[in-house]
């Protein structure tokens, strides 16, 4: 069965601090995509981005960036120089094989402190 | 603007009376889908339709019904609603292959 597992419920940082929220999934697809995603306190939920199996190249948007690793099925999430506008929960994702179902994490609610 | 619509946003209401939610998009998408979001659950999916008069169920469907008779609206139904099934409820819709999923405002429902 596919699975994503968020096992940090809430992390607290200081403003400036770096943080960074785990996701681990479980698949038995070759070829799959992962997803994360931003829920801050007006309830929307905005889309980070979007990762396929195929492409393990970590990526960097501004201070944001993502580690894949397909060896330990993990695809953290890292925030640099936090900011109170980060205070969020964030939702990893993973599409089931042929796409038309959805799972995703538990979250992870980050609190940034000024 | 390419969206994603909900309404109600707010739904207070009683046990058994039934109830719809709308979700409408403006992108010609093929694919929608419903979540229901509860506390250190995460989303969980509801339904989905791959495009008109297709629909599946998803992880919880349980208690809820759809319809797509139309490519833009994909209304979540709630014939006897019971009070786990207040929750957030959030629509979504996506282009072909896996892309990325465009969430509606949410609706935020208590079944008293």
């Amino acid at each position: 069965a596919q699975k994503v597992t968020q096992a940090q419920t809430e992390i607290s940082v200081v403003e400036k601090e770096d943080v960074t929220l785990d996701c681990v999934y479980e698949t038995r697809d070759t070829t799959y995509y992962l997803f994360w995603y931003k829920q801050p306190p007006s309830g929307e939920l905005v889309f980070l981005i979007r990762r396929n199996s195929f492409d393990e190249q970590n990526e960097i948007s501004g201070r944001y960036s993502w580690n894949f690793q397909k060896s330990t099925s993990s695809f953290n999430f890292t925030i640099t120089a936090s900011q109170v506008v980060d205070s969020a929960v964030y939702f990893c994702a993973l599409p089931q094989t042929g796409g038309f179902k959805t799972i995703f994490g538990a979250g992870t609610r980050l609190f940034v402190k000024a | 603007e390419a969206q994603v619509t909900q309404n109600p946003r707010y739904l207070i209401t009683v046990t058994g009376k039934k109830l719809t939610v709308t979700c409408s998009q403006n992108m010609n998408h093929e694919y929608m889908s419903w979540y229901r979001q509860d506390p250190g659950l995460g989303l969980r999916q509801i339904y989905y339709s791959m495009n008109v008069e297709v629909t599946d169920k998803g992880d919880v469907p349980e208690g809820y019904k759809v319809s797509r008779k139309e490519k833009r609206n994909f209304p979540l139904i709630l014939e006897s609603p019971s009070p786990n099934q207040t929750s957030l409820y959030f629509c979504a819709s996506r282009g072909g292959g896996i892309g990325t999923q465009y969430f509606g405002p949410g609706t935020r429902l208590l079944v008293l």
